[in-house]
């Protein structure tokens, strides 16, 4: 199947600092991302629509200016936590669009997940 | 906000078929059933999705019912390596909303 890649697969930053993660599709051009948070024993919460080339679509209650996100390309979409707190510690993960010509619809492909601790 | 609902929990046992269901009752005409799987502190692994028709892959298989208001899918021989959380997702633009999905575990 297809591959999306994160990185890095965890990351420990100060408290105050920026943290950006990267989302990569290896195979494919992914015009449409999707950044998701998941805490401890709980579900994947969707923070946000990544488009290539405009702005990112962020749900009620997501701060866009601390959870920046850029899709500069068809293949990378980034997203940098800025000023990190310890309530900002997540397991953040992101996932990619893609067009299968058998269905005529699009599927999403998950990446492996960003492990953030926030000290 | 997920649209979806699953049992919590569910066991099954090595090499017997695991059976989980889904309830999607407000499923709107162009929504699609997709099934994804997250073993622990990974990304979810997509398994299967389907329109109206039931599907079949080499991961499992999806039944939808005629009405389309629920779903089941079918892991044929569940194996140790299968015991995971399973999400049960309507969606039609990819936006996955995730519901809390079924704990499967599958014991020897």
């Amino acid at each position: 199947g297809a591959v999306v890649s994160q990185h890095p697969s965890w990351v420990i930053c100060k408290s105050g600092t920026s943290v950006k993660i990267e989302c990569r599709s290896l195979d494919f051009q992914a015009t449409t991302m999707f950044w998701y948070r998941q805490f401890p024993k709980q579900s994947l919460m969707l923070m946000a629509t990544s488009n290539e080339g405009s702005k990112a679509t962020y749900e009620q209650g997501v701060e866009k200016d601390k959870f920046l996100i850029n899709h500069a390309s068809l293949t990378l979409s980034t997203l940098t936590v800025t000023s990190a707190h310890p309530e900002d510690s997540s397991f953040y993960i992101c996932s990619a669009e893609i067009t299968t010509f058998s269905y005529m619809n699009t599927e999403a492909f998950f990446g492996q997940g960003t492990r953030l601790t926030v000290v | 906000d997920a649209k979806t609902t699953q049992p919590p929990s569910m066991d099954c046992a090595e090499g017997r078929a695991a059976n989980l269901p889904c309830n999607h009752s407000t499923i709107s005409g162009n929504e699609y059933v997709y099934w994804y799987r997250q073993i622990h502190s990974q990304g979810p692994q997509y398994i299967i999705h389907g329109l109206k028709n039931n599907e079949t892959n080499e991961m499992a298989s999806l039944i939808i019912t005629e009405d389309r208001k629920s779903s089941t899918l079918i892991l044929p021989h569940a194996t140790l390596r299968d015991t995971a959380v399973y999400y049960c997702i309507v969606s039609y633009n990819n936006d996955m909303r995730f519901g809390a999905g079924t704990r499967l575990t599958v014991k020897p």
